[in-house]
């Protein structure tokens, strides 16, 4: 059975802090993406992946970076949290052809 | 610019049929997909439609139209654990998904 797993599904923290969101496939899949989802309004893509070491920017990269060392596992840094970072932060994986994108169970972040 | 338009809400009865719409402009088409997301939960994949007509499983068919650029997701039999948000999402020329801001169906008894 396909998994995607994020290391948390609730997290509060404040305003300035750094946030690490991790996320772990057990697929081997090679493309996995980050995006946010706030009501009202589309999944957007932050960043995405297409093998180790790569990385790309989506549609809304700013206050973000990510980190892709192993395959298996994708890392989101909001560097400095702010108040307009609180969102559900959904992490997804792929085969090249992308034809199902897999996804995990989210992170719900309040920065306060 | 890109978009993808579907209604905000629509509400059924138990054991009917809904239709659920969703127009896009996009850059370019690779296909569309339709994604089920439970309240509180990771969206699932329903469907994949590249070429136009209908594509049925079950108790859900989705159909494409290229040239108008239109597709829809037919649920029949509606059961209650069909409540759930319904995401409609284009691939673009650039192999990059674009969503729409999903559909809440609402199933009543």
């Amino acid at each position: 059975d396909v998994k995607v797993t994020q290391s948390s599904r609730y997290l509060v923290k404040r305003t300035g802090e750094k946030v690490f969101l991790e996320c772990v496939q057990d697929m081997d899949h090679e493309n996995m993406f980050w995006y946010r989802q706030d009501p009202g309004l589309g999944l957007r893509l932050i960043y995405f992946s297409y093998d180790v070491k790569m990385k790309e920017k989506g549609d809304i990269p700013e206050g973000y970076s990510v980190s892709r060392e192993k395959k298996e596992r994708f890392s989101l840094i909001l560097e400095s949290a702010s108040t307009n970072q609180t969102s559900m932060y959904l992490c997804a994986s792929s085969t090249p052809t992308g034809d199902e994108q897999y996804f995990g169970p989210g992170t719900r972040l309040t920065v306060t | 610019g890109q978009n993808i338009d579907q209604p905000t809400e629509m509400t059924a009865t138990e054991g009917a049929i809904v239709q659920i719409n969703c127009t896009y402009q996009t850059s370019g088409f690779n296909g569309l997909f339709w994604y089920q997301q439970h309240a509180g939960e990771a969206p699932t994949f329903l469907s994949y439609n590249v070429l136009d007509g209908l594509e049925e499983k079950g108790r859900f068919s989705s159909f494409l139209s290229r040239s108008k650029g239109y597709s829809y997701l037919l649920l029949k039999e509606l059961q209650m654990k069909d409540s759930a948000s319904y995401l409609c999402a284009v691939r673009d020329s650039n192999y990059q998904l674009i969503w729409g801001a999903g559909t809440k169906l609402i199933i009543k008894p």
